[in-house]
């Protein structure tokens, strides 16, 4: 299992609130990274960072927001929830000592907004 | 651009048989190649990975993959499938610092 956590794993919310939804690795990799999946479907990459004070948008237009404060902490914050929100969000890092080493992911979190 | 094609989006296979799980990428220059499974709930686990050199790749769980240049392919095979190999597979590769993913494939495997 990699070093890589996500809280919290399930988190039903009403429209409108403000929530932020944490992943921390222990694997001191500078690079991380925030995806989108509905169940059983595609990955959509929302957010990345490539190390402390750098954040860049993904693929995926997304409402919500990220930063980078320590390099093992990457939260995305969502200023107010909506039902289209509702989906896995996943978290997953790298190190780039070597150009292919590969992504550990978090356990996701599954957000559904009411 | 960059592009990682999963022809199929569900595979049925009996336990006991070999399960291939098809991958097609387009890429410029050399290809980083990589699958992922992913189970119920859960995040996607690393399985194996092409850089270079021996184009059939020996990763976790008894699950292999071959390289093939010519056709653009990475295949993820398996000589003998278990119930416990049904999930979700992705295949992915490197553009730049990031990872392009295939849409992934159900693997259902019957008893």
């Amino acid at each position: 299992e990699a070093d890589i956590y996500q809280t919290p794993r399930y988190l039903v919310i009403g429209t409108g609130k403000k929530i932020t939804l944490e992943c921390s690795q222990t694997m001191g990799h500078d690079k991380m990274y925030w995806y989108q999946q509905d169940p059983g479907m595609e990955l959509h990459l929302i957010h990345y960072s490539y190390g402390v004070n750098s954040t860049e948008k993904g693929d995926l237009s997304s409402e919500s927001t990220v930063s980078r404060i320590r390099t093992e902490h990457f939260p995305l914050t969502l200023e107010s929830a909506r039902p289209s929100h509702t989906s896995q969000y996943l978290c997953a890092s790298r190190t780039t000592v070597s150009s292919y080493n590969e992504q550990f992911f978090g356990p996701g979190t599954r957000l559904t907004v009411l | 651009a960059q592009s990682v094609a999963q022809p199929e989006d569900q595979v049925n296979v009996a336990e006991g048989n070999p399960l291939t799980v098809k991958c097609t990428y387009s890429v410029s220059g050399n290809p980083y190649l990589f699958w992922y499974v992913q189970y119920p709930n859960r995040g996607l686990q690393f399985l194996l990975k092409y850089i270079t050199g021996d184009n059939l790749v020996k990763g976790s769980y008894g699950f292999e993959a071959e390289f093939n240049k010519s056709q653009t392919s990475f295949h993820l095979k398996k000589p003998s499938a278990l119930v416990s190999d049904s999930a979700l597979y992705f295949c992915a590769v490197i553009y730049g610092q990031n990872f392009v993913f295939g849409p992934g494939t159900r693997l259902s495997v019957l008893p």
